[in-house]
């Protein structure tokens, strides 16, 4: 089983649907980060957290500790949040970071 | 974006020839580390490096090398390159003193092994 698991794998949705991606973890962690990937592979950094919950635009990640759980939330979704959309964990105490295995996330216009 | 580039971007070579991908970052971090990322497996962490000339290994740290003599340079290494080495290979960098531990990554290179 991976130290890190995403769901769902992939996730097709019309545009302006509210989109939440989940994370969960079996490892004490520092900080949980949440990635995009667009097709073309570059790896942007959306949010780094360690407690409750960050909102950028029209992202919000949050994390409940004590259930070793993150979600990903995307309201009024466009077709250009269609990407990859990756859960990275810091492992306490150290500096490394364990990855889910990504959602593939398309939204229809 | 922390200024991170990696060389080449692509590259195509074959079965038992030696290669080497470089990463170059402008930050001055301290944390730099070799993913790979393969379908169906995401990123896999390869080596990372906690300063220069300090470097462990990663969970898929078979068949590669590593060297960090500058702060700035990242250098993997395929000694004798195999076709399960055909990945996309990321660079990436952090350091707990700035930037809020942020994680940044390069572009990548992609490697063909034929």
């Amino acid at each position: 089983k991976n130290e890190v698991e995403q769901s769902p794998q992939n996730l097709t949705a019309q545009e302006g649907e509210f989109i939440t991606i989940n994370c969960s973890y079996s490892v004490g962690i520092s900080a949980l980060h949440w990635l995009q990937q667009h097709p073309g592979g570059g790896i942007v950094s959306l949010f780094m957290l360690s407690s409750g919950k960050k909102k950028h635009g029209r992202l919000i990640a949050t994390i409940n500790i004590q259930e070793k759980h993150s979600s990903l939330h995307i309201t009024a979704s466009h077709p250009r949040d269609s990407a990859v959309y990756i859960c990275a964990a810091r492992i306490q105490g150290a500096q490394k970071l364990v990855f889910g295995q990504g959602t593939r996330l398309t939204i229809n216009p | 974006d922390a200024g991170i580039t990696q060389s080449p971007r692509h590259k195509v070579t074959e079965t038992g020839t030696p290669v080497t991908l470089r990463c170059h970052q402008t930050e001055n971090h301290r944390y730099m580390y070799w993913y790979r990322q393969d379908p169906g497996h995401g990123l896999r962490l390869i080596h990372y490096s906690y300063g220069v000339k300090d470097t462990d290994k990663g969970e898929v740290s078979d068949g590669y090398s590593v060297s960090r003599s500058k702060t700035e340079d990242f250098l993997l290494t395929l000694e004798s390159a195999t076709s399960s080495q055909t990945s996309v290979y990321f660079c990436a960098t952090n350091d707990r003193n700035k930037s809020y531990n942020e994680q940044f990554f390069g572009p990548g290179t992609r490697l063909t092994v034929l």
